[in-house]
């Protein structure tokens, strides 16, 4: 058990449905990451939150809405998506970016399968 | 699996033998390794790490080598058992602190 959790586990949504992913961790950390990780592409970050306070967004459509109301939770929204977003969406934390060494190891949830109809 | 549009490299390799996973990485500068198993229906998880000023890192059944002229990371695997099969990734971390994932490769394992 890694000690992050995501739910749901399996998601099939149509093009102009609003649902939510969530994801929980445990481990007292303070950094919570949001990852795609789809057929064609290796595993791309998407945001990172550090103390609750979002720290990057690489470039992601406004259609996916991050939030992280405290250090052990994380959502993402989403609205308005396209088939092309269909993949699985992976969560995790970790100590703190900036650390050094063991501070970044990430420990990841199991993940969401999203299907975009 | 959620990588085979990717055409990963694939390792087979018979149960009991060695495995050895190769990954090449892009930033010189780069000061700490990490590599995370992925089994089917779940979420990467940690093997081992290494830091830039080691060559060689060992855990339980697991070898990690790093090979900072040529930017080369492997790692190694003893007495490989089904358990094993999964796809592997390194991952390095970058000058802004962000972990950057290789594309992975798949190990099976025969019995």
């Amino acid at each position: 058990e890694t000690g992050v959790t995501q739910t749901p586990r399996h998601l099939v949504m149509g093009m102009t449905n609003k649902k939510s992913l969530k994801c929980e961790q445990h481990l007292g950390h303070n950094a919570m990451y949001w990852y795609k990780q789809s057929a064609k592409k290796p595993l791309e970050l998407m945001f990172v939150y550090n103390f609750k306070e979002q720290t990057e967004n690489n470039s992601v459509p406004s259609r996916f809405s991050p939030e992280c109301p405290n250090s052990s939770h994380l959502f993402l929204h989403l609205h308005t998506l396209q088939p092309e977003d269909s993949a699985l969406y992976l969560c995790a934390s970790s100590q703190a970016p900036g650390t050094g060494g063991n501070g970044n190891e990430q420990f990841f949830g199991p993940g969401t399968r999203l299907t975009v109809l | 699996g959620e990588n085979v549009g990717l055409h990963l490299p694939t390792l087979s390799v018979q149960e009991g033998d060695n495995s050895i996973i190769n990954c090449a990485y892009s930033n010189s500068a780069s000061d700490y390794f990490i590599w995370y198993k992925q089994e089917s229906g779940k979420g990467p998880q940690f093997i081992i790490d290494i830091r830039s000023n080691m060559d060689k890192r060992q855990g339980q059944r697991v070898t990690v080598l790093l090979n900072k002229t040529v930017k080369h990371l492997s790692l190694q695997i003893a007495a490989t058992q089904p358990g094993d099969s999964a796809v592997y990734f390194c991952a390095e971390l970058n000058r802004f602190d962000k972990l950057v994932f290789g594309a992975g490769t798949i190990l099976r394992v025969k019995s």
